[in-house]
């Protein structure tokens, strides 16, 4: 399985700011996706991140808003712009295998954001 | 993806098996179970997925009905560690897409 990892793993942000959370992959890894879940929420998919080429996005989600990159297979930033309060969530990071096991997805543990 | 319901709560006492059933009712044929678990502020951790047959692994097992319309993930000896909210989600086998979409899950709490 995959070992994924988030950087921060929390950070306090004024409103108007951006912050960038780092996901990077111990392996390669097939596809990356970013969610976030709002408190007391389930987790909602913002985009799939793609190698080299823009971030398909979900309903709901723009990239003006979160910007995504993937430059190589173990590695993404999501940035989260313009803060708002409403943005305090958690954002994960996710990636599914290679070969057998492109079926199961495996997650970060999670950046913690509050925007105050 | 198919649709599936999960009661919002329940519970075990530790050491004994917990249950924790899902119906998807439209399940189509090429599609899987999945579950994964939450515990408090952590990265869902996949467990188990299956496609018809009970699948079995080092953490729990897998039973899907014959019709594929709902299936149950049993914990065998339940710790307190297993306190999580437990999702249940359908995803199509294959193709190009492996995004996974989340409902409200189930709040198991392992009781001393």
């Amino acid at each position: 399985s995959a070992v994924i990892s988030q950087k921060p793993s929390r950070d306090i942000c004024q409103r108007g700011t951006s912050l960038t959370i780092q996901c990077q992959v111990d392996s390669q890894v097939t596809m990356m996706f970013w969610y976030r879940q709002q408190p007391g929420q389930s987790l909602t998919l913002i985009a799939t991140a793609n190698q080299g080429s823009e971030a398909t996005y979900e309903s709901g989600f723009v990239i003006d808003k979160f910007p995504i990159s993937r430059p190589n297979l173990t590695f993404s930033t999501l940035t989260v712009s313009n803060l708002s309060p409403e943005d305090s969530s958690i954002y994960l990071c996710s990636g599914t295998g290679t070969g057998q096991s492109q079926e199961t997805q495996y997650f970060g543990p999670g950046t913690r954001l509050l925007v105050l | 993806d198919a649709k599936t319901t999960q009661p919002p709560s329940m519970d075990c006492a530790e050491g004994r098996a917990a249950n924790l059933p899902c119906n998807h009712s439209t399940i189509s044929g090429n599609e899987y179970v999945y579950w994964y678990r939450q515990i408090h502020s952590q990265g869902p951790q996949y467990i188990i997925h299956g496609l018809k047959n009970n699948e079995t692994n080092e953490m729990a097992s897998l039973i899907i009905t014959e019709d594929r319309k709902s299936s149950t993930l049993i914990l065998p000896h339940a710790t307190l560690r297993d306190t999580a909210v437990y999702y249940c989600i359908v995803r199509a086998k294959g193709g190009s897409n492996y995004k996974l979409t989340f409902g409200k899950g189930t709040l198991l709490t392992v009781n001393p």
